[in-house]
């Protein structure tokens, strides 16, 4: 059964800090997929990662993918308040589009004045 | 152009009723997927709809049905409501053929279950 572990659960940081967070999975997979989801809203794709080495950045926000070591990380450079969300990697276990992601269970960055 | 909308976006339900969740998928999308999301929690795949049929399925018990249309929009019934079946429904749609599989979700629904 696929696992998919991100650490830390909650990250409390300060504006202008850079952080990473860790996002573990048990089987193999091509296609890693990082969402945000704001308190009572939906997911917002944030990067599709589909080969090992694949990395993607987008402002404040940079996401990698390793294969190999069944690991992605997303990395949070100078934060900013609006970074505040709570952030979740998934991971696709199919070749095919299947639409079944398997998530992890959250990351909730708070970040401080 | 239109993303993934969802109805109703709240409801209220007692035990032992049913919900009917619908959703449609974002302009030019021919695939809907179903997740739950308990407070706190990851959203765990319920299944998805191709071509009106059920494709893939999680690990949700038969009270959990869906249906697709012709126009690919879907929805979501579940029967005989539990306590547990509180949560945050979300749909989300995409392309069969699609490269990156990339999901593109709704709203959601919020159920709750008194």
């Amino acid at each position: 059964e696929l696992k998919v572990e991100q650490n830390p659960l909650f990250l409390s940081m300060q504006e202008g800090k850079n952080y990473t967070i860790y996002c573990n999975y048990s089987t193999t997979s091509d296609r890693l997929y990082w969402y945000r989801q704001d308190p009572g809203k939906s997911l917002e794709s944030l990067f599709v990662l589909l080969s090992n080495g694949a990395v993607k950045q987008e402002g404040r926000l940079m996401a990698s993918l390793d294969t190999k070591a069944r690991l992605s990380t997303l990395h949070i450079t100078a934060a900013v308040h609006d970074l505040s969300a709570t952030y979740f990697c998934a991971v696709d276990l199919g070749t095919s589009n299947t639409g079944k992601l398997i998530f992890g269970q959250g990351t909730t960055l708070q970040v401080k004045p | 152009d239109a993303g993934v909308t969802q109805s109703p976006t709240h409801l209220i339900k007692t035990r032992g009723q049913q919900v009917t969740l619908r959703c449609s998928p974002k302009s030019g999308h021919d695939t809907v997927s179903w997740y739950q999301q308990a407070l706190g929690q990851g959203p765990q795949f319920i299944f998805q709809y191709y071509e009106e049929e059920e494709r893939q399925r999680g690990n949700f018990p038969d009270r959990f049905s869906g249906h697709q249309f012709p126009n690919y929009s879907s929805e979501l019934n579940v029967n005989a409501l539990l306590l547990g079946d509180s949560a945050l429904y979300l749909c989300a749609s995409s392309l069969i053929l699609g490269v990156t599989g990339e999901l593109f979700f709704g709203e959601g629904s919020r159920l709750t279950v008194l």
